[in-house]
């Protein structure tokens, strides 16, 4: 079955970069009937949509963090990512990959969540 | 952005109730609305989609309903095991928003 696993820092540092990696497996992320998605989650709180990528290339961002916020993919390693800059205390969070459905944005499966936490 | 306002925030039911929430949209978004289930330490789990279709293996006693701007999601008789948080999430433009979440206990 299709299967995400999100990987990277688990601690940052205030105003640097957030880069966090989502490897895919059981599924191409060249499938055209998807796209690929992140996800956030501050402790105790609601779920915030962070951005998209499609198979194309093509990406789509939440108008909040569009400044900070890129999402890019490789192929080749069947892995997409998320970076984003300028972190601050209010970006810590879960931070999930997820799958979503072209048109219908049904968002499944989801990997397991990564915890990044912004402090010097 | 549209926003997403469910109710209410929390919820407590014995085993064997009906349980609803409501997701009500500030706008109209037709059906375009799914819900997810999360429990403790673990990521959402789609159980709903397009407003009312049932994703294959979630069990028959969840459902949704509504269209437009008003959205219910309903458990016809709770197991334990549904103790979670519950969120419904529109896709009918960008940026995507969810709802703040229902946090349902078993009394």
């Amino acid at each position: 079955q299709v299967q995400l696993q999100e990987s990277g820092p688990g601690l940052v540092k205030p105003s640097q970069t957030l880069s966090l990696t989502c490897t895919v497996s059981g599924d191409s992320i060249s499938s055209g009937s998807y796209y690929w998605t992140w996800i956030r989650q501050p402790a105790g709180k609601g779920l915030e949509w962070i951005g998209r990528i499609y198979t194309s290339g093509s990406t789509d961002y939440s108008s909040s963090l569009r400044s900070r916020v890129t999402v890019s993919a490789d192929t080749s390693k069947n892995q997409f990512s998320l970076r984003l800059s300028s972190v601050t205390a209010a970006d810590t969070a879960v931070y999930y990959c997820a799958r979503g459905t072209r048109g219908r944005s049904q968002f499944d499966p989801w990997g397991q969540g990564t915890l990044v936490t912004v402090s010097s | 952005d549209i926003q997403m306002t469910q109710s209410p925030s929390s919820l407590s039911a014995s085993v064997g109730d009906r349980v609803t929430i409501t997701c009500q949209a500030s706008q109209d978004i037709s059906k375009d609305l799914n819900w997810y289930q999360q429990k403790p330490g673990k990521a959402p789990k789609l159980l709903i989609y397009d407003a009312s279709s049932l994703e294959t293996g979630v069990p028959s006693r969840f459902s949704g309903s509504g269209s437009g701007t008003h959205f219910t999601f309903t458990i016809s008789s709770l197991q334990p095991e549904d103790t979670a948080t519950y969120y419904c999430q529109h896709y009918r433009n960008l940026p995507i928003t969810f709802g703040q979440g229902t946090r349902l206990e078993i009394k």
